[in-house]
């Protein structure tokens, strides 16, 4: 069964540097998303993807958050300059169809440490 | 923006027995509801989904949920659990007219006692 892949599962960082945390969706999909969680606090939508384009972002995607789709397979979260705040897991999600009822696939997720 | 509220964060039970997880969620326009659920070192897998319809929607392993509108609420329920079900689960809705958001609950930590 296709599935969403995420590397690497856990991450270490110090503060002010950059991370990029990766995420390979399932083929056919066009739709992609990152989500975080926070240790105990809910999953938090933070972007969605379509068409080489972000297509929705939430508050917490500010200026030090990017994403890229570098190549017909990978999809990228960038933090510039990360905050001990970003600490939290970052699950990647992929969809084939736009609309709310279309099911959202997601990865195991990357653990983000930032010290 | 809507909001879930899953009441419980961890949920003890003995194996065999029934369980049920609590979701309620916060909107004034109709939603569409998931369950996930997560295993250990594991992606969030859909459990079920409530679009429209019956009320009543069975998913995988054994797990069924009601949509509850007047109560705002879609709790999942098992009758009889197995150790294999320990894992996180996790309520979420999302808008039929915008959709890219799914909004999520805290999750629930499900530990099946042998």
């Amino acid at each position: 069964e296709p599935e969403v892949t995420q590397t690497p599962s856990h991450q270490v960082t110090q503060m002010g540097q950059e991370v990029i945390l990766r995420c390979v969706p399932i083929s056919n999909h066009l739709y992609f998303y990152w989500y975080r969680q926070i240790l105990g606090q809910k999953v938090e939508f933070l972007v969605s993807f379509y068409n080489n384009e972000i297509s929705e972002k939430s508050e917490i995607f500010d200026d030090q958050f990017s994403v890229e789709r570098p190549d017909g397979s990978n999809f990228t979260l960038k933090i510039r300059s990360t905050k001990l705040e970003d600490s939290a897991m970052y699950f990647c999600a992929s969809s084939g169809a736009r609309g709310g009822g279309d099911t959202q696939y997601f990865g195991p997720g990357t653990r983000l440490t930032v010290l | 923006a809507q909001s879930v509220t899953q009441l419980d964060s961890q949920v003890p039970v003995f194996e065999e027995a029934p369980v049920e997880l609590r979701c309620n969620y916060s909107s004034s326009v109709s939603v569409y509801l998931f369950w996930y659920v997560q295993y250990p070192n594991q992606g969030l897998q859909l459990l079920l989904k409530y679009l429209s319809g019956s009320t009543l929607v069975k998913g995988i392993n054994g797990f069924e949920a009601e949509f509850n509108k007047s109560q705002t609420s879609f709790h999942l329920r098992k009758p009889s659990v197995h150790i294999s079900d320990t894992a996180e689960y996790f309520c979420a809705v999302s808008d039929p007219n915008t959709g890219n958001q799914f909004y999520f609950g805290t999750g629930t930590s499900l530990t099946v006692i042998p």
